[in-house]
């Protein structure tokens, strides 16, 4: 079945900062790769996506980079705010299965 | 508005009552999903369904049941609720066909005593 590994489980950074989430899979058919986003109270929401035949996306200060030769996936986020204080979460869609990672919870010092 | 909606948003009941939670989502999408997730934690897959009249259990063992009569609605039950069953539910739903972008509801806490 689909695995997928998501590091590091907590993230704490500077305001201004970047921060990065990796999210690691098995399945090689896995063809779309978004993150979502989950406040505290709140429900997920997208917030990003990659498809399978791209690199590289980017909206304003969040972008997601795909390594499909090695499995991967990283959401990166620059100029950190306090309202970027959430837990994020990937997300796999596989041959059969739909999977989300293990969460990341990431707290924005100011 | 076209949106995805829980209810209850919050539930306390005793141990051994059935319960149902519902959801039902106006945007006439195909495949439907309850997650359990403890606040901040992982989200755990216990059941989906891609279409009426198809149900399937997911990766986390769940005492519960779902039905799918109807497109737009897919309510999850348990028959005899436990203190291990307090947690949030989310119901989430997404188009048939292509990227499964999942728009989730506001979920349903229920507490279990």
């Amino acid at each position: 079945g689909e695995n997928v590994e998501q590091h590091p489980s907590t993230l704490s950074v500077q305001e201004g900062d970047s921060a990065v989430i990796k999210c690691t899979y098995s399945d090689s058919a896995s063809n779309y790769f978004p993150w979502y986003k989950q406040e505290l109270g709140k429900r997920p929401q997208l917030i990003i996506d990659i498809r399978s035949n791209v690199g590289e996306k980017k909206d304003q200060r969040i972008a997601v980079t795909l390594n499909k030769t090695a499995k991967h996936f990283s959401l990166h986020i620059t100029e950190t705010q306090p309202e970027d204080s959430a837990v994020y979460f990937c997300f796999i869609q596989g041959a059969q299965k739909l999977v989300f990672g293990q969460g990341t919870r990431l707290t924005i010092n100011p | 508005e076209a949106d995805i909606y829980q209810t209850p948003r919050y539930l306390v009941i005793g141990t051994g009552k059935k319960i149902t939670l519902e959801c039902s989502q106006t945007m006439g999408h195909d495949k439907m999903y309850w997650y359990q997730q403890d606040p901040g934690m992982e989200l755990h897959l216990i059941h989906y369904s891609y279409g009426v009249n198809s149900t399937e259990k997911g990766d986390l063992s769940s005492e519960s049941t779902v039905s799918r009569i109807r497109t737009e609605h897919f309510p999850l039950t348990l028959e005899s609720a436990r203190p291990s069953h307090t947690s949030q539910y989310l119901c989430a739903s997404s188009e048939g066909s292509g990227a499964n972008v999942l728009t989730f509801g506001a979920g349903s806490r229920l507490t279990v005593l």
